[in-house]
């Protein structure tokens, strides 16, 4: 089965910029979607097909993808920016998630 | 305003039955795929099933595979995913989300852009 690998955690001071990556076999050409996810929330869309932002989420959230990986980048982290962040592909009729990874804005 | 609002969780026993309900509003339901995604708890996301704008293909985690089945009623404008045989790992949140599919230059693509509340379901003796 597909499978997507993240880092299970990631550090930044506010101001900085947090780049979480994505890999799985071809994602490059699975148009990756991000979700940001805090405790007691429903996730949030705020990357699409790779590198779109739906309305509402903020400029410093951008996405690339190249080969076998995704990339999401948050420039300027805020404090409010921490939370766990998904990456999510579709593959051979079924949804797949990466593990997370949680961002702490310190 | 676009909305989603799942119901029906509550605590049940290993081997016993739950139905899952997701009412929808603000939009056209019958426009767009529908997906249940779980997270349990100290867990990440999980993609539990999807079923298509018109109801007529359906889609499983192995997981759930079997035990699950996700529906839709057009009418109701609503989800609903009915799970038996239930075990103790599928104790989580349960959301449903819509989901946008369409054709680019490159491809295919699909995103879930709408997500409910939640709700949460117990296995638990």
């Amino acid at each position: 089965s597909y499978e997507l690998t993240q880092p299970p955690s990631l550090s930044v001071s506010p101001g900085q910029t947090a780049t979480i990556t994505c890999s799985g076999d071809y994602l490059g050409d699975k148009f990756a979607s991000w979700f940001q996810k805090k405790p007691g929330q429903s996730p949030v869309l705020v990357i699409y097909q790779g590198y779109k932002r739906p309305s509402g989420i903020p400029e410093r959230f951008s996405g690339s993808s190249s080969g076998n990986t995704a990339t999401l980048t948050i420039s300027g982290t805020q404090s409010i920016d921490e939370g766990d962040y998904y990456c999510q592909a579709w593959d051979s009729s079924a949804w797949v998630f990466g593990g997370g990874t949680k961002l702490t804005v310190l | 305003q676009e909305q989603l609002v799942e119901s029906g969780g509550g605590v049940v026993k290993p081997g016993g039955s739950l139905r899952l309900s997701c009412a929808a509003s603000g939009f056209t339901f019958s426009d767009y795929l529908m997906n249940w995604i779980r997270q349990g708890p100290g867990k990440g996301l999980e993609w539990v099933a999807q079923i298509n704008n018109r109801g007529t293909i359906t889609s499983y985690a192995d997981s759930v595979k079997g035990r699950f089945t996700i529906s839709r009623d057009k009418a109701k404008n609503s989800l609903s995913l009915q799970m038996s045989s239930l075990r103790a790992e599928d104790t989580a949140v349960y959301y449903c989300a819509r989901e946008v599919a369409g054709i680019a230059v490159a491809g295919n693509y699909y995103y879930m852009d709408v997500w409910g509340i939640g709700t949460t379901v117990t296995v638990s003796s």
